[in-house]
């Protein structure tokens, strides 16, 4: 079955710098692959998602990038603010009828200190 | 408001009662998901529907039970041939048919005692 990995599995950057998360895939048909926020005591909410056939894409300061040759994507947050500390999330799915049925990595503790 | 609700926000059993969570949408969507949250870990798949009356395991089903009667709803049992049950658990659907985006519910932390 399709494993994620995930890295680092802390980050913590001062108000203004840039994040970037990592994610790697291993099932080659995986061609969804969303990133979700989560915050403390709550449920997951998706932030920003790829599909296989584009290699990147940008909502305001969020972008996430995708490389099917190396299966690896990234998630980069340009100017960070302090709401921006949450835990997050890498995945993949195989799409079909089931976008939903999700692999998750490890997340990332990423604290944006004011 | 349209989204998933999940109940209770907390629950607590002795050990060896099965518990049902409650996972209900009114997003009109075809699919529902269940997954399970340790501390400090990513979450995993441990059933999802697709369409009424249809089920499949996920990743970690042993020790858990669903049913999907009707649309809107896809409750969790708890059994307790799960040895480890003590976790956050979190309903998701999404449209199916294609269409991507899965929705989460709040969760449901499950203390086994």
């Amino acid at each position: 079955g399709e494993n994620v990995e995930q890295h680092p599995s802390t980050l913590s950057v001062q108000e203004g710098d840039s994040a970037v998360i990592k994610c790697t895939y291993s099932d080659s048909a995986s061609n969804y692959f969303p990133w979700y926020k989560q915050e403390l005591g709550k449920g997951p909410q998706l932030i920003i998602d790829i599909r296989s056939n584009v290699g990147e894409k940008k909502d305001q300061r969020i972008a996430v990038t995708l490389n099917k040759t190396a299966k690896h994507f990234s998630l980069h947050i340009t100017e960070t603010q302090p709401e921006d500390s949450a835990v997050y999330f890498c995945a993949a799915s195989t799409g079909g009828t089931s976008y939903g049925k999700l692999t998750f990595g490890q997340g990332t503790i990423l604290t944006v200190h004011p | 408001d349209g989204g998933i609700t999940q109940s209770p926000k907390y629950l607590f059993r002795k050990e060896g009662q099965n518990v049902t969570l409650s996972c209900e949408q009114n997003l009109n969507h075809d699919a529902m998901y269940w997954y399970r949250q340790d501390p400090g870990q990513g979450l995993r798949l441990i059933y999802y529907s697709q369409i009424v009356n249809d089920f499949q395991k996920g990743d970690i089903a042993e020790g858990y039970s669903v049913s999907r009667e009707k649309k809107e709803s896809f409750p969790l049992t708890v059994t307790s041939a799960q040895k480890n049950p003590t976790a956050f658990y979190l309903c998701a659907s999404s449209m199916g048919q294609g269409k991507t985006e899965a929705f989460f519910g709040q969760g449901t932390r499950l203390t086994v005692v």
